[in-house]
């Protein structure tokens, strides 16, 4: 079974504050993903990589940064965290060969909430 | 238009019921598609792909159709257990990125 966790299920943070959400998968996967979701705007692409010190800009990557220095683990940073990036953060994963060909996994989410 | 536009509902549905419901891509490129489904609070697993022919899996049918560009989802006998926001899901971008809608949200009522 394939398992991507999560660091924390549940973080409040102060505005300013830097941010580190981490992400592990255990099925040697290639591709991984940072997603956040909010009600009513469904689930937007912030960063993926497709290979260590690989990543790649998805659809709104203003204020997040990422790093991914093994194979196995995808951390996302908030520089300097602000009250509209609280939000449910969602990490996943698929092997090479991409969307395209295999369905992504995803860890249990972090809902982070910025004061 | 948006790459990947559903109905939110929320979609009532009696118990033994059934429902069906739609969502619709922008890319005629498209080549890969899929359900998720998504329970209150969880994140979203895979429900099912979405073949060319049509596909079933128990009481769930899945159809493509890419002369108008849609999906559909078709739940038969709906249990309560169903219950969830089902979202469509479309690979549309290359480079591994995958589109999502939205989420059709069912909920079942005894």
């Amino acid at each position: 079974d394939v398992k991507v966790t999560q660091s924390s299920r549940y973080l409040v943070k102060r505005t300013g504050e830097k941010v580190f959400l981490e992400c592990v998968q255990d099925m040697d996967h290639e591709n991984m993903f940072w997603y956040r979701q909010d009600p009513g705007l469904g689930l937007r692409l912030i960063y993926f990589s497709y290979d260590v010190k690989m990543k790649e800009k998805g659809d709104i990557p203003e204020g997040y940064s990422v790093s991914r220095e093994k194979k196995e683990r995808f951390s996302l940073i908030l520089e300097s965290a602000s009250t509209n990036q609280t939000s449910m953060y969602l990490c996943a994963s698929n092997p090479e060969g991409g969307a395209g060909t295999d369905t992504q996994y995803f860890g249990p989410g972090t809902r982070l909430t910025v004061l | 238009r948006k790459e990947v536009e559903q109905d939110p509902g929320p979609f009532n549905v009696p118990e033994g019921a059934t429902v069906a419901f739609n969502c619709t891509y922008s890319n005629s490129a498209s080549q890969s598609f899929f359900w998720y489904r998504q329970d209150c609070r969880k994140e979203p697993k895979l429900l099912m792909s979405v073949y060319s022919s049509g596909n079933e899996d128990g009481r769930f049918t899945a159809q493509l159709n890419r002369a108008s560009q849609y999906i559909s989802l078709l739940i038969r006998d709906s249990k309560l257990s169903d219950s969830a926001t089902y979202l469509c899901v479309v690979n549309g971008r290359g480079n591994n990125r995958l589109a999502f809608g939205k989420g059709n949200q069912v909920v079942v009522i005894p």
